[in-house]
């Protein structure tokens, strides 16, 4: 079975401009959980889905961040405008079930905001 | 609400023993252990739900105390594909999602 498939797998772009993270979770699975890893910071939880419907998004650091969901096998995060303090490797996860259900991570996608 | 653990680092032979910890200041639900390889993404290793109750895998165990709301992740005679980083995630009583630690950097040697 496919797992978690994110795209692009590795970003390079300069301040300012958009950048368009994607995931498509794994089929059957109804929570969705974009991840952002920095060494400072380590794995934060950005915003999560339940049914295509965001459920937590406390975890999404400013308004320059967002995050949809259109339906059941694909989801995006958007950065507008992207900054270098964006740079990350964000992470994509998905299970069936929420709190005793393992999460499925997807490769990630290195962004890097120059 | 983010889990401590214990150690940050730490350093062995191959065939040595290790434990981690994990530890909440808050009643926890669930205890998730991860182990992510370098480059890689996490991977899933195990889910403790109750306390006391103590999971394993072959040479890879772990422990959650529900009074002390803590978890231990046990690995035996390690072998060299155990290196990576662990990331215990915990789940509040009470909430629904997972918080990750900041990790265990696991260094296996010959």
């Amino acid at each position: 079975d496919a797992g978690v498939i994110q795209s692009p797998r590795h970003e390079v772009t300069e301040m300012g401009q958009e950048v368009t993270l994607r995931c498509k979770p794994i089929s059957g699975h109804d929570y969705l959980f974009w991840y952002r890893q920095t060494m400072m910071r380590g794995l934060e939880l950005l915003i999560y889905f339940n049914n295509n419907v965001p459920i937590d998004d406390s975890g999404m650091p400013e308004d320059r961040f967002s995050a949809k969901m259109p339906n059941a096998s694909f989801s995006t995060l958007k950065i507008q405008p992207s900054e270098p303090r964006d740079s990350a490797v964000y992470f994509c996860a998905s299970t069936a079930g929420e709190r005793n259900q393992p999460q499925h991570f997807g490769d990630g996608t290195r962004l890097s905001i120059l | 609400q983010q889990p401590v653990q214990s150690p940050q680092a730490v350093i062995l032979r191959e065939g040595e023993d290790a434990v981690i910890n994990c530890s909440s200041s808050k009643a926890l639900y669930s205890v998730h252990w991860y182990r992510q390889k370098h480059g890689e993404a996490p991977v899933f290793l195990m889910i403790l739900l109750k306390g006391g109750e103590q999971k394993g895998h072959e040479k890879i165990s772990a422990s959650f105390n529900e009074k002390k709301q803590q978890s231990s992740l046990y690995l035996t005679a390690s072998q060299l594909s155990y290196s990576g980083t662990y990331f215990c995630g915990t789940v509040l009583q009470g909430a629904q999602k997972l918080v990750f630690g900041q990790g265990t950097r696991l260094t296996i040697n010959p």
